[in-house]
């Protein structure tokens, strides 16, 4: 099972980058990797997904190294809509019950 | 709007009781995912459905189960209700989980908020 440990919290200012960090030691050759958004109260939407070296959408970049027991979530310039929940997943699409959402990273968002 | 609703919204009940929640994804998704979220455990995937039939299960108790109907919409009965299952339910669809062995997108529903006293 592909466990993921990501900081439990992080605050940040408006207008700042954000990185954040996963840890994924035990991510199998058929892995990859998807980060999602949560606001309270809500469903977890998704910001992007890769499989190694670099992923960039109109939201996010992905960093993820060669070994790609890691993994970076950057934020660029963030405003106080950017507080929430962030998770990192690590499988494949065939073996969904190994599926693991973990407790994720609460970005907090200050002005 | 993900496209994928929930109903009810909000259920109070009482433990011992049974309930049905019931999701219905966006158009053209085949793949029904049920989750639980609780204050203390995060988001927790139980169960999912493809195409009408369960494809993969995850910390879902015997309490619990779930179907996919024919036009693809899904319920999730929770059965002897306990205080400890309150919590946010959400359902989430995807396409069509085989086509390239990536984790499809899923998109989420609003969620049911479950509230057993």
């Amino acid at each position: 099972l592909a466990k993921t440990t990501q900081p439990i919290s992080m605050d940040s200012y408006e207008g700042q980058e954000v990185n954040i960090t996963c840890s994924h030691n035990n991510i199998a050759t058929n892995d990859y990797i998807t980060w999602y958004q949560q606001f309270p109260s809500q469903g977890p939407r998704f910001i992007i997904q890769g499989y190694k070296t670099k992923v960039t959408n109109e939201v996010a970049s992905l960093f993820i190294p060669a070994d790609r027991k890691s993994s970076t979530l950057s934020l660029p310039r963030v405003s106080l809509s950017d507080t929430a929940v962030y998770y990192c997943l690590v499988g494949d699409g065939y073996n969904f019950n190994k599926f693991y959402f973990g407790s994720g990273t609460k970005l907090n968002v200050k002005p | 709007d993900s496209g994928v609703t929930q109903t009810p919204k909000h259920l109070i009940t009482a433990t011992g009781q049974r309930v049905t929640l019931r999701c219905s994804p966006r158009s053209g998704d085949l793949s029904v995912y049920w989750y639980q979220q609780s204050l203390d455990q995060g988001l927790q995937f139980l169960i999912q459905y493809y195409n009408g039939e369960e494809r993969a299960k995850g910390n879902i108790l015997e309490r619990f189960s779930a179907q996919q109907f024919p036009d693809l919409h899904s319920e999730l009965n929770l059965s002897s209700l306990e205080l400890g299952d309150s919590a946010l339910y959400f359902c989430a669809s995807s396409v069509d989980y085989r086509r390239t062995g990536s984790l499809e997108t899923q998109y989420f529903g609003p969620g049911t908020r479950l509230l057993v006293l």
